[in-house]
């Protein structure tokens, strides 16, 4: 049963104009919730976090939107560069008791493409 | 650069086999996390340590075990290795509040 699914595996955006990203999860404990960025043959790399207390973050051209009753997510960025080609990954966690985050349970990913 | 280190970076081996990947987590990260990548899951967690004590399981199989070392690097062990264990292993880690983990850049796994 996949608790994080991320339903588009590829999105294709024009250069200049907005890339959204969307991520939906089945699991109402979680309560922090991140994008990740990963180019070929490299790790994922932190993007951009939200707790379940916001319903919004910002953080330059990236912004995150959670929408606890739809138990939705979603990344936008704007405007969308050339280097921001790569895969996209929507992470779900719940702060651990005692302090520290468990795992993180990962969609599977969505392939961004910017086109010139 | 994350400041997380992983190695080896790729690793071939035999079925039936047994192999070690090593991971340093960011200094002053008390958290490292173990992650599989196989071609066609996405990242799949399988073990978290806390300041060298296990802290949470996730879709580990027996034959895989790890540490985390009092210097708080981590190392993963894999026993009677078999074909589907071929995969990325990420280690990741973060800080004690923080929820933001932190990869590096992997350990590809090839059992022949």
């Amino acid at each position: 049963d996949q608790q994080v699914k991320q339903n588009s595996p590829s999105l294709s955006v024009q250069e200049g104009r907005i890339s959204i990203l969307n991520c939906d999860y089945t699991n109402s404990m979680f309560d922090y919730f991140l994008w990740y960025k990963k180019y070929p043959a490299e790790g994922p790399t932190f993007l951009i976090s939200i707790s379940s207390i916001k319903d919004k973050n910002e953080d330059g051209r990236f912004t995150v939107f959670l929408n606890k009753s739809a138990k939705h997510l979603s990344l936008h960025i704007v405007p969308s560069q050339p280097g921001d080609s790569a895969v996209y990954f929507c992470a779900a966690g719940q702060a651990g008791v005692g302090g520290g985050a468990d795992g993180l349970t990962f969609g599977k990913g969505t392939h961004l493409i910017i086109q010139p | 650069d994350s400041g997380v280190t992983q190695t080896p970076k790729h690793l071939i081996t035999a079925t039936g086999q047994r192999v070690t990947l090593r991971c340093s987590p960011r200094s002053g990260d008390l958290s490292v996390y173990w992650y599989q990548q196989s071609l066609d899951q996405g990242l799949q967690f399988l073990i978290q340590y806390y300041n060298g004590e296990e802290r949470a399981k996730g879709n580990i199989l027996e034959r895989f075990s790890a540490q985390q070392f009092p210097d708080l690097h981590s190392e993963l062990n894999l026993s009677s290795l078999e074909l589907g264990d071929s995969a990325l292993y990420f280690c990741a880690s973060s800080v004690e509040v923080d929820n933001e983990q932190f990869f590096g850049p992997g350990t590809r796994l090839t059992v022949l």
